[in-house]
């Protein structure tokens, strides 16, 4: 089945660098791939997304790139802010038509922005 | 406001007592399932229902059982809570599985089983 690994686990940063997390996983068919924010105490909420016919998609600050051949994504951050301090989850969508409605979610990265 | 509702947020209970987690959505989505997040593991899926009446194992489904009777409402059970179901718990929705589109979470409830 699907697996998505997720690194670093934990990240600081001075406030205005940039920040990257980087995902991969291993289903070649997987075709979704979501990035969700963890406040402390709140919620997942979904922040970016890509499917496996774009390379790239970009946010405002926020941007996400799809290496399919290399089987990962990144999620890059510029300019942080403390209110980019939160827990960052990637997920993939296996593309196995048996399993295709599942949702996989990597372990989480803390990103912790020092103003 | 669009939103996903869990109930309760807290919960303390004792190993071996029945217990209902609910949730409701009032987006009328068709895809709604159930997150445990422990600390290094991330969002591990329980169980997901792509509809009314269609119910599947996620990754972790041991321990728990889930209906959908109605296309609102998605509850978890677990029949005999054991200490290692001690986590928080999400339940999220989203319009369609198949297009996979963003999942809406409720706001989570903690659980611990002495």
């Amino acid at each position: 089945g699907e697996n998505v690994e997720q690194h670093p686990s934990t990240l600081s940063v001075q406030e205005g660098d940039s920040a990257v997390i980087k995902c991969t996983y291993s289903d070649s068919a997987s075709n979704y791939f979501p990035w969700y924010k963890q406040e402390l105490g709140k919620r997942p909420q979904l922040i970016i997304d890509i499917r496996s016919n774009v390379g790239e998609k970009k946010d405002q600050r926020i941007a996400v790139t799809l290496n399919k051949t290399a089987k990962h994504f990144s999620l890059h951050i510029t300019e942080t802010q403390p209110e980019d301090s939160a827990v960052y989850f990637c997920a993939a969508t296996p593309g196995e038509k048996t399993s295709y409605d599942k949702v996989i979610f990597g372990p989480g990265t803390s990103l912790s922005v020092i103003p | 406001e669009a939103q996903v509702t869990q109930n309760p947020r807290y919960l303390i209970t004792v190993t071996g007592k029945k217990l209902t987690v609910t949730c409701s959505q009032n987006m009328n989505h068709e895809y709604m399932s159930w997150y445990r997040q422990d600390p290094g593991l991330g969002l591990r899926q329980i169980y997901y229902s792509m509809n009314v009446e269609v119910t599947d194992k996620g990754d972790v489904p041991e321990g728990y059982k889930v209906s959908r009777k109605e296309k609102r409402n998605f509850p978890l059970i677990l029949e005999s809570p054991s200490p290692n179901q001690t986590s928080l718990y999400f339940c999220a929705s989203s319009l369609s599985g198949t297009l996979n589109t963003e999942a809406f979470f409720g706001q989570g409830t903690r659980l611990t089983v002495v």
